[in-house]
This record gives C-alpha cells, structure tokens and sequence, in this order.
C-alpha cells in the first residue's frame, strides 16, 4: 500500500522556474526520503530529511518536512530541462521491522526548454 | 553512492514461460533487498522483501508461488516470473540497503521491463 500522496500528480513549467512538489503521509517517521525516476529507468536518490530537521538543502534542492501536518515538499529552483522526470517521496512504515520504502504516488514534472 | 545492477534490463517472453531477474548490490553486502513492480504512470509497489539465507516476505495479495525469489547471498537477489502471463508485463525493481545501514536511502537497480506476449 502507499503511504501517502503526492501533489500536482503532473506539473509543466518552463526552464528557469521553480517547480515544487509536495507529500502527504499518513504514518508516523523516522525520515522521509525524495527518489528521481527518469523515464523507464530506476530510481536515484536526492535528499533525506530526518524527522527532528524542517529543512534541508542540496544544490538547487529545497526539502521542508512539517511532522504535525504530516508533509513534506520539494522545491527544485532554476529548473532545467534534464529535471524532467517523475518525483517520489518515500518512507520506512514504522513497526514493520523489513525497513522497505513505502512511495508517495509521484509528480512528473515537465521542464520545457 | 553504492551501486545495484539489475539484469536484464528489458525483456519479452511467451506466455507460459518463465523469466529470472536478477538483483546484484556490487559494492556492499546487503542482508535484505526490496522487490517492486511499477505500472505505466502509477507508483513503486512493493511484491516482497528479500531476506539472505531464508524466505522473502511477501506483500498481500502477491502469489509466492508466481514470483519466486531467491537471496542466495549477500549481493544476490533474484525474482523469478513463473508461467508469466500478459498481465504480468510490468516494470520491475529491485532495491538494496547496505547491512549497516538500515535506516538511510536505498539504492535501487535500474529496472527490468517485462513484456509477456
């Protein structure tokens, strides 16, 4: 089952704006994680913020994590065109003792060059 | 970052067949390896956990008996696709986690695409 949801499921902008995304869970954390997928390939990992932390950067990468709302965001500032891809958040189930991720339902985010 | 390969990366197979995919984490031991299955436009979904030296633990409502997974050592994971049928096409995708690492990211394979025709 997902953990949560994802918002926009699509969203298209231009290169050189900002494109943020956003993720709902429903469970308790210790961290939650943001994955990258380009189109029919695996996923690659971009930031991790931990459950004690309401934000973090990496590069052009902007993470918040708001526990008592229970979301998180992306920000991905000075988009390009090689940002196009679909967009996960992630998170450990607490309680299940096997440490899989459990996926948000994905932005895919066009950049047009 | 650790690296997880995945073979094969694209494969068609007849209907009634059987495929093995393979799961290999190149540069760390990884005690347990994820299995997913992604739907075109849809999320990650978890099948089964793989854990080395015994028996996967399976998602509700996966068949054991159709995916067979086998985690022989501590950088080898494999699923098998038993009697695949067409609604068995799916891309599929493993994941592992460096033993001493459990609650960081994971590193995942780069997917295999299976078309039973």
């Amino acid at each position: 089952s997902q953990q949560g949801e994802e918002d926009p499921q699509a969203l298209s902008i231009q290169e050189g704006e900002n494109a943020t995304m956003n993720c709902s869970y429903k469970t308790s954390i210790n961290n939650l994680q943001w994955y990258r997928q380009n189109s029919g390939r695996g996923l690659v990992h971009l930031i991790l913020i931990r459950s004690n932390e309401r934000e973090k950067h990496s590069g052009r990468l902007r993470v918040t994590l708001d526990t008592s709302k229970k979301s998180s965001s992306l920000l991905i500032t000075a988009s390009r065109a090689a940002d196009t891809a679909s967009y996960f958040c992630a998170t450990v189930l607490p309680d299940t003792g096997r440490r899989a991720l459990t996926f948000g339902s994905g932005t895919r985010l066009q950049v047009q060059p | 970052g650790a690296v997880v390969s995945q073979h094969p990366s694209w494969v068609i197979c007849k209907s009634g067949t059987s495929v093995k995919i393979e799961c290999r984490s190149l540069d760390f031991q990884a005690t347990t390896m994820f299995w997913y299955r992604q739907f075109p436009k849809q999320s990650l979904m978890l099948m089964a956990t793989s854990n080395e030296g015994s028996k996967a633990t399976y998602e509700q409502g996966v068949e054991k008996d159709k995916f067979l997974i086998n985690h022989a050592s501590l950088t080898l994971s494999t699923l098998t696709v038993t009697s695949a049928h067409p609604e068995d096409s799916s891309f599929y995708i493993c994941s592992a986690r460096a033993r001493d690492r459990l609650n960081t990211e994971a590193f995942f394979g780069q997917g295999t695409r299976l078309t039973v025709v």
